[in-house]
């Protein structure tokens, strides 16, 4: 299993930046996906959960109606799509993969993979 | 939203030292209580999932109790490699949250 975050960078403030995290080593299409970040020197903040189909999304409120998380299975390829940042968005943003849960359940909220992180800074 | 409190903030000991870290959360959240370890740089790494059972390929010395809002995850006979930040974090519901992070450090 391997995880691969791309596209961070330095971005002004207001600005947007969309971030891709390419797999690889498990079929894409089964699994839920997450974004967890973490602000320099602080703890994890999870940012958002994707089902194995895109049906469903949930998100952070403290990205809720800025941020957008998608994925093309056909690529195994998850996306954050990130606007309007903020200084408070900065962070290395990673991506985790969704494990099955217990009985049988979909997802589990857990995360037993994660890519190596991509770094987002938010400066003017 | 439940919030995850972990205690100590940090913590020092000594290489062979058995060490526990505790974990409580603001409602009861059944087991689903995972817990992980992060060195500097890296990202985490996922140690004890559904408050005790051990990750594949994690070693034994590692392991993990509780249910409904305290758990506790234990390293005994601690190695070099272990000293680093530990995290609980909930899997019950939507937000997921984790605790703020022990630093367990070298005495």
């Amino acid at each position: 299993v391997q995880l691969v975050e791309s596209g961070g960078g330095v971005v002004q403030p207001g600005r947007s930046l969309r971030l891709s995290c390419v797999s690889s080593g498990f079929t894409f299409s089964s699994f839920g996906m997450h974004w967890v970040r973490q602000a320099p020197g602080k703890g994890l903040e999870w940012v958002a959960f994707i089902w194995y189909d895109g049906s469903k999304k949930n998100y952070a409120d403290s990205v809720k109606g800025r941020f957008t998380v998608s994925r093309d299975n056909s690529k195994n390829t998850l996306y954050l799509q990130m606007n309007s940042l903020r200084a408070e968005d900065t962070a290395v943003y990673y991506c985790a993969r969704d494990p099955p849960g217990a009985q049988g359940a979909r997802h589990s909220y857990n995360f037993d993979y994660w890519g190596q992180g991509i770094l987002v800074t938010v400066s003017s | 939203d439940i919030q995850m409190t972990q205690s100590p903030s940090s913590l020092s000991a000594s290489v062979g030292d058995r060490v526990t870290i505790t974990c409580r959360a603001s409602q009861s959240i059944s087991s689903s209580l995972n817990w992980f370890q992060q060195k500097p740089g890296k990202a985490p790494k996922l140690l004890i999932y559904a408050a005790s059972s051990l990750q594949s390929g994690v070693p034994s010395r590692f392991s993990g109790s509780g249910s409904g809002t305290d758990f506790t995850l234990t390293i005994n006979s601690l190695q070099p490699e272990d000293f680093a930040t530990y995290y609980c974090q909930q899997s019950f519901s939507i937000p997921i949250t984790f605790g703020q992070g022990t630093r367990l450090e070298i005495k």
